[in-house]
Protein backbone atom coordinates (compact mmCIF):
# COMPACT_ATOMS: atom_id res chain seq x y z
CA UNK A 1 0.00 0.00 0.00
CA UNK A 2 0.83 3.30 -0.29
CA UNK A 3 1.38 5.64 2.28
CA UNK A 4 3.50 9.33 3.62
CA UNK A 5 4.65 9.48 7.09
CA UNK A 6 5.15 13.27 7.87
CA UNK A 7 6.98 12.88 11.01
CA UNK A 8 7.13 16.28 12.50
CA UNK A 9 3.02 17.63 13.63
CA UNK A 10 4.89 21.30 14.05
CA UNK A 11 8.32 22.95 12.93
CA UNK A 12 8.86 26.41 14.50
CA UNK A 13 11.62 28.41 12.49
CA UNK A 14 12.75 32.14 12.90
CA UNK A 15 11.91 34.63 10.07
CA UNK A 16 15.25 34.41 7.70
CA UNK A 17 16.28 31.17 8.71
CA UNK A 18 16.10 28.15 6.48
CA UNK A 19 12.85 25.27 6.69
CA UNK A 20 12.87 21.56 6.13
CA UNK A 21 9.49 19.94 6.46
CA UNK A 22 9.99 16.18 6.31
CA UNK A 23 7.96 13.95 4.74
CA UNK A 24 8.95 9.98 3.92
CA UNK A 25 7.48 7.65 1.13
CA UNK A 26 6.80 4.39 0.85
CA UNK A 27 5.40 3.27 -2.83
CA UNK A 28 5.44 -0.03 -4.68
CA UNK A 29 6.71 1.66 -7.90
CA UNK A 30 7.83 4.79 -8.88
CA UNK A 31 7.26 7.50 -6.45
CA UNK A 32 5.32 10.61 -7.68
CA UNK A 33 5.75 13.24 -5.12
CA UNK A 34 3.64 16.39 -4.62
CA UNK A 35 3.94 19.29 -1.87
CA UNK A 36 0.65 21.03 -0.98
CA UNK A 37 0.26 24.19 1.26
CA UNK A 38 -2.85 24.75 3.02
CA UNK A 39 -4.00 28.24 4.91
CA UNK A 40 -6.98 28.61 7.22
CA UNK A 41 -10.22 28.37 5.63
CA UNK A 42 -9.01 27.40 2.45
CA UNK A 43 -7.95 24.49 0.24
CA UNK A 44 -4.96 22.99 -0.82
CA UNK A 45 -2.60 24.67 -2.99
CA UNK A 46 -0.08 23.10 -5.07
CA UNK A 47 3.52 23.96 -4.25
CA UNK A 48 5.62 21.50 -6.65
CA UNK A 49 6.15 18.04 -7.58
CA UNK A 50 8.94 15.43 -8.46
CA UNK A 51 7.81 12.92 -11.11
CA UNK A 52 11.31 12.24 -12.66
CA UNK A 53 14.87 13.80 -13.46
CA UNK A 54 16.67 16.50 -11.49
CA UNK A 55 16.62 15.35 -8.09
CA UNK A 56 16.18 18.96 -6.80
CA UNK A 57 12.10 20.63 -7.24
CA UNK A 58 12.01 24.27 -7.47
CA UNK A 59 8.24 25.25 -7.24
CA UNK A 60 5.94 28.05 -6.10
CA UNK A 61 6.94 30.81 -3.23
CA UNK A 62 10.85 30.15 -2.74
CA UNK A 63 9.64 26.72 -1.97
CA UNK A 64 12.25 23.61 -3.14
CA UNK A 65 12.26 19.89 -2.19
CA UNK A 66 14.85 17.00 -2.55
CA UNK A 67 14.20 13.38 -3.81
CA UNK A 68 15.76 11.13 -2.21
CA UNK A 69 15.55 7.59 -3.50
CA UNK A 70 17.58 5.84 -1.13
CA UNK A 71 16.12 7.40 1.85
CA UNK A 72 13.01 7.65 0.35
CA UNK A 73 12.84 11.24 1.19
CA UNK A 74 10.96 14.21 -0.29
CA UNK A 75 12.12 16.77 2.50
CA UNK A 76 10.62 20.07 1.49
CA UNK A 77 13.08 23.47 2.16
CA UNK A 78 13.17 27.44 1.74
CA UNK A 79 16.56 29.18 2.37
CA UNK A 80 14.78 32.10 3.98
CA UNK A 81 11.86 31.65 5.90
CA UNK A 82 8.81 34.30 5.68
CA UNK A 83 6.33 34.72 8.19
CA UNK A 84 3.66 34.30 5.88
CA UNK A 85 4.45 30.82 5.13
CA UNK A 86 3.41 30.23 8.39
CA UNK A 87 0.71 27.85 7.18
CA UNK A 88 -0.04 23.49 7.14
CA UNK A 89 1.99 21.52 5.13
CA UNK A 90 1.04 18.24 3.33
CA UNK A 91 3.25 15.75 1.35
CA UNK A 92 1.34 13.41 -0.98
CA UNK A 93 2.07 10.13 -2.84
CA UNK A 94 0.54 9.13 -6.19
CA UNK A 95 -0.78 6.32 -6.53
CA UNK A 96 1.25 4.37 -9.50
CA UNK A 97 -1.64 1.27 -10.08
CA UNK A 98 -2.63 1.52 -13.82
CA UNK A 99 -5.71 0.09 -12.12
CA UNK A 100 -8.94 1.81 -10.92
CA UNK A 101 -7.09 3.52 -7.96
CA UNK A 102 -4.76 5.37 -11.24
CA UNK A 103 -4.69 9.08 -9.76
CA UNK A 104 -5.16 8.71 -6.23
CA UNK A 105 -3.26 10.84 -4.15
CA UNK A 106 -2.01 9.48 -0.63
CA UNK A 107 -1.70 12.51 1.98
CA UNK A 108 0.74 12.88 4.71
CA UNK A 109 -0.97 13.96 8.54
CA UNK A 110 0.25 17.29 7.42
CA UNK A 111 2.87 19.40 9.50
CA UNK A 112 1.97 22.90 10.89
CA UNK A 113 4.88 25.20 10.08
CA UNK A 114 4.96 28.21 12.20
CA UNK A 115 7.30 31.31 11.39
CA UNK A 116 7.87 33.76 14.38
CA UNK A 117 9.35 37.32 13.58
CA UNK B 1 -8.38 31.46 -15.14
CA UNK B 2 -10.95 30.65 -12.50
CA UNK B 3 -10.21 28.06 -9.74
CA UNK B 4 -12.35 25.15 -8.96
CA UNK B 5 -15.10 26.64 -6.91
CA UNK B 6 -17.12 25.20 -4.22
CA UNK B 7 -20.64 26.17 -2.14
CA UNK B 8 -21.64 26.32 0.42
CA UNK B 9 -18.51 27.05 2.31
CA UNK B 10 -19.95 26.14 5.66
CA UNK B 11 -22.94 24.44 6.51
CA UNK B 12 -24.61 23.71 9.64
CA UNK B 13 -27.29 20.63 9.85
CA UNK B 14 -28.84 18.63 12.33
CA UNK B 15 -28.22 14.92 12.46
CA UNK B 16 -30.12 12.58 10.18
CA UNK B 17 -30.39 15.65 7.73
CA UNK B 18 -29.75 15.55 3.93
CA UNK B 19 -27.04 17.59 3.05
CA UNK B 20 -25.44 18.29 -0.69
CA UNK B 21 -22.21 19.75 -1.90
CA UNK B 22 -21.07 21.40 -5.26
CA UNK B 23 -18.17 21.97 -6.76
CA UNK B 24 -17.38 23.42 -10.77
CA UNK B 25 -14.06 22.48 -11.76
CA UNK B 26 -11.49 24.18 -13.33
CA UNK B 27 -12.81 24.70 -17.23
CA UNK B 28 -11.26 21.89 -19.67
CA UNK B 29 -10.32 19.62 -16.42
CA UNK B 30 -11.78 16.22 -17.28
CA UNK B 31 -11.11 14.59 -14.00
CA UNK B 32 -12.58 15.34 -10.79
CA UNK B 33 -12.08 14.28 -7.17
CA UNK B 34 -14.02 14.71 -4.09
CA UNK B 35 -11.56 14.18 -0.43
CA UNK B 36 -12.69 14.02 3.09
CA UNK B 37 -10.37 15.95 5.72
CA UNK B 38 -11.33 14.90 8.98
CA UNK B 39 -9.62 17.76 11.66
CA UNK B 40 -6.04 17.01 11.98
CA UNK B 41 -5.49 14.82 9.03
CA UNK B 42 -4.79 14.34 5.12
CA UNK B 43 -7.48 14.23 2.62
CA UNK B 44 -8.82 11.22 2.15
CA UNK B 45 -10.28 10.28 -1.33
CA UNK B 46 -14.00 9.75 -1.91
CA UNK B 47 -14.39 9.18 -5.66
CA UNK B 48 -13.08 9.89 -9.02
CA UNK B 49 -14.56 10.93 -11.91
CA UNK B 50 -13.02 10.65 -15.76
CA UNK B 51 -15.98 13.17 -17.12
CA UNK B 52 -19.10 11.37 -16.14
CA UNK B 53 -17.81 8.10 -15.06
CA UNK B 54 -16.98 7.42 -11.55
CA UNK B 55 -13.95 5.56 -12.45
CA UNK B 56 -12.87 5.01 -8.45
CA UNK B 57 -15.23 5.03 -5.95
CA UNK B 58 -13.93 2.26 -3.66
CA UNK B 59 -13.35 4.91 -0.80
CA UNK B 60 -16.98 6.32 -0.67
CA UNK B 61 -19.29 4.87 1.97
CA UNK B 62 -22.58 4.25 -0.22
CA UNK B 63 -24.97 3.33 2.20
CA UNK B 64 -25.37 7.15 2.97
CA UNK B 65 -23.14 8.89 0.55
CA UNK B 66 -24.12 9.42 -3.14
CA UNK B 67 -22.71 11.59 -5.86
CA UNK B 68 -22.88 12.65 -9.10
CA UNK B 69 -21.35 14.48 -12.44
CA UNK B 70 -24.33 14.09 -15.43
CA UNK B 71 -22.39 16.66 -17.98
CA UNK B 72 -18.84 15.81 -17.07
CA UNK B 73 -18.49 19.23 -15.64
CA UNK B 74 -19.95 20.29 -12.18
CA UNK B 75 -20.36 17.64 -9.39
CA UNK B 76 -22.57 17.30 -6.53
CA UNK B 77 -21.99 14.90 -3.23
CA UNK B 78 -24.66 14.10 -1.35
CA UNK B 79 -24.97 12.58 2.30
CA UNK B 80 -28.44 11.24 3.88
CA UNK B 81 -28.95 10.95 6.27
CA UNK B 82 -25.70 12.78 7.97
CA UNK B 83 -23.90 11.59 11.06
CA UNK B 84 -22.31 13.39 13.74
CA UNK B 85 -18.86 11.61 12.25
CA UNK B 86 -19.58 13.48 9.09
CA UNK B 87 -18.57 16.49 10.57
CA UNK B 88 -15.40 17.51 8.09
CA UNK B 89 -14.44 19.75 5.54
CA UNK B 90 -15.39 17.88 1.96
CA UNK B 91 -12.99 18.96 -0.56
CA UNK B 92 -13.33 19.08 -4.45
CA UNK B 93 -10.00 18.89 -6.52
CA UNK B 94 -9.82 18.78 -10.55
CA UNK B 95 -6.93 17.96 -13.13
CA UNK B 96 -6.46 18.16 -16.58
CA UNK B 97 -5.76 14.68 -17.97
CA UNK B 98 -7.28 11.04 -17.20
CA UNK B 99 -5.27 10.76 -13.90
CA UNK B 100 -2.23 10.56 -15.15
CA UNK B 101 0.78 10.36 -12.86
CA UNK B 102 2.09 13.57 -14.11
CA UNK B 103 -1.43 15.76 -13.33
CA UNK B 104 -1.37 17.99 -10.87
CA UNK B 105 -4.92 18.42 -8.74
CA UNK B 106 -5.95 21.75 -8.00
CA UNK B 107 -8.30 22.22 -5.02
CA UNK B 108 -11.09 24.16 -4.11
CA UNK B 109 -11.97 26.07 -0.79
CA UNK B 110 -13.61 23.03 0.58
CA UNK B 111 -17.14 23.14 2.62
CA UNK B 112 -16.97 22.77 5.89
CA UNK B 113 -19.64 20.54 7.63
CA UNK B 114 -20.90 20.55 10.91
CA UNK B 115 -23.54 17.62 11.86
CA UNK B 116 -25.26 18.72 15.71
Amino acid sequence: AQSVAQPEDQVNVAEGNPLTVKCTYSVSGNPYLFWYVQYPNRGLQFLLKYITGDNLVKGSYGFEAEFNKSQTSFHLKKPSALVSDSALYFCAVRDPDRGSTLGRLYFGRGTQLTVWP
Amino acid sequence: EAGVVQSPRYKIIEKKQPVAFWCNPISGHNTLYWYLQNLGQGPELLIRYENEEAVDDSQLPKDRFSAERLKGVDSTLKIQPAELGDSAVYLCASSSGAGAFTDTQYFGPGTRLTVL
